[in-house]
């Protein structure tokens, strides 16, 4: 079955450090891969998706490359701000016969983002 | 952005009793509905997916006399726990997709807290 592995938080930096939160995933076939992000006493919401093997998904300055050959797709951002708190959980889906539209999301454990001023 | 809520928030109840947890689409018809299980440290759980005017289809493992979901609405879907027990206590989270509008996106929920004593 499908599985996504992130790296154990929390994760604590200072405003303007460099962030990188791992992600590997196990799947048949050739899922699609997702990043959502969870602030404060809200919903999920989706940051990035990537949809084939080297395909970079990137959005309010985080990225994330689809590596199939080590089935990574790992979150980075080069300088984080405060407001970037939140939970981060990395997600894949297998897109539906007919490439049409996407199954069951299976998520990662997420992992909890605190930057500091 | 499309928005789904949930009500209530958080509920505490006693154990033998039933809970109801709304999940509604605010701003589009929600044709598939899903519902997560959250638990601390641990990623979604998807537990069932609803279509409107069908029977869920619930996830291997999980009780669907004991976690019943009604989608009698193209905005509105319902997760009922029967018979609660400590072991129900539990962070729930809805998604909703438009399917029937070409959408692939899942939109979320911000979750309800459900504790039983």
């Amino acid at each position: 079955g499908n599985s996504v592995t992130q790296m154990e938080g929390p994760v604590t930096l200072s405003e303007e450090a460099f962030l990188t939160i791992n992600c590997t995933y196990t799947a048949t076939g050739y899922p699609s891969l997702f990043w959502y992000v969870q602030y404060p006493g809200e919903g999920l919401q989706l940051l990035l998706k990537a949809t084939k093997a080297d395909d970079k998904g990137s959005n309010k300055g985080f990225e994330a490359t689809y590596r199939k050959e080590t089935t990574s797709f790992h979150l980075e951002k080069g300088s984080v701000q405060v407001s970037d708190s939140a939970v981060y959980f990395c997600a894949l889906s297998d897109l539906n016969a007919g490439g049409t539209s996407y199954g069951k999301l299976t998520f990662g454990q997420g992992t909890i983002l605190t930057v500091h001023p | 952005g499309a928005v789904v809520s949930q009500h209530p928030s958080w509920v505490i109840c006693k154990s033998g009793t039933s809970v109801k947890i709304e999940c509604r689409s605010l701003d589009f018809q929600a044709t598939t509905m899903f519902w997560y299980r959250q638990f601390p440290k641990q990623s979604l759980m998807l537990m069932a997916t609803s279509n409107e005017g069908s029977k869920a289809t619930y996830e291997q493992g999980v009780e669907k006399d004991k976690f019943l979901i009604n989608h009698a609405s193209l905005t509105l879907s319902t997760l009922t726990v029967t018979s609660a027990h400590p072991e129900d206590s539990s962070f729930y989270i809805c998604s909703a997709r438009d399917v029937a509008g070409g959408g692939w996106e899942q939109y979320f929920g911000p979750g309800t807290r459900l504790t039983v004593t």
